[in-house]
């Protein structure tokens, strides 16, 4: 069953500070990998969108890295601000079913003062 | 940018009523997705369609259809409307291809009476 985990569920840091989200992911055959990030009662937005063949992709301040081998991802955010505060989503598509992405659970960031 | 557009924002309807859901893409793209995301949880694959024709068919309810018309807007027809059909529905929409983002909409939350 394609299944994706994230970690932490939930983190709380000070503005300012650096923080990295994790993701893993079995998905099967993959396609590719996506960071959204969802404010509260908004739509997801796409951050990154990475492919087997791509390791690390930058945003501004935020940095994915994709590991296809171990099948993990990092979501690092840089210098973070007051409005980073809000759900970090991976979403990963398995070839073939470019419509069925595989949600994970989410990481809930709050930034604070 | 223009970005996806879905309305109504809020709807409110009871038990065995019906609701259609509207998603207007973004300009040129011929790629639309719907899903539906519980309180607290992650969005669920409804349906997909590709130039005016479904293309993929996720956990959608035997209750509710979909099309897309000739302007690639979408429409979500929801009958014999439910408790457990209470949630926010997003449309995204891409310009085709399996490594393309989504671009997600703000979406419709439906509360069931």
């Amino acid at each position: 069953k394609n299944q994706v985990e994230q970690s932490p569920q939930s983190l709380i840091i000070l503005e300012g500070k650096n923080c990295t989200l994790q993701c893993n992911y079995t998905v099967s055959p993959f396609s590719n990998l996506r960071w959204y990030k969802q404010d509260t009662g908004r739509g997801p937005v796409s951050l990154t969108i990475m492919t087997f063949s791509e390791n690390t992709k930058s945003n501004g301040r935020y940095t994915a890295t994709l590991d296809a081998d171990t099948k993990q991802s990092s979501l690092h955010i840089t210098a973070s601000q007051l409005s980073d505060s809000a759900s970090y989503i991976c979403v990963v598509s398995a070839t073939g079913t470019a419509s069925k992405l595989t949600f994970g659970t989410g990481t809930r960031l709050q930034v604070t003062l | 940018a223009a970005g996806v557009i879905q309305s109504p924002r809020h709807l409110i309807k009871e038990k065995r009523e019906t609701a259609t859901l509207k998603c207007y893409p973004i300009p040129r793209h011929d790629t639309v997705y719907w899903y539906q995301q519980g309180p607290g949880q992650d969005p669920q694959f409804l349906i997909s369609f590709y130039e005016k024709m479904q293309s993929d068919k996720g956990s959608i309810p035997d209750r509710f259809s979909a099309q897309q018309f000739s302007d690639y807007h979408s429409e979500l027809n929801m009958s014999s409307l439910e408790l457990g059909d209470s949630a926010l529905y997003f449309c995204a929409s891409s310009l085709g291809g399996k490594s393309q983002p989504q671009h997600f909409g703000d979406g419709t939350r439906l509360s069931i009476l």
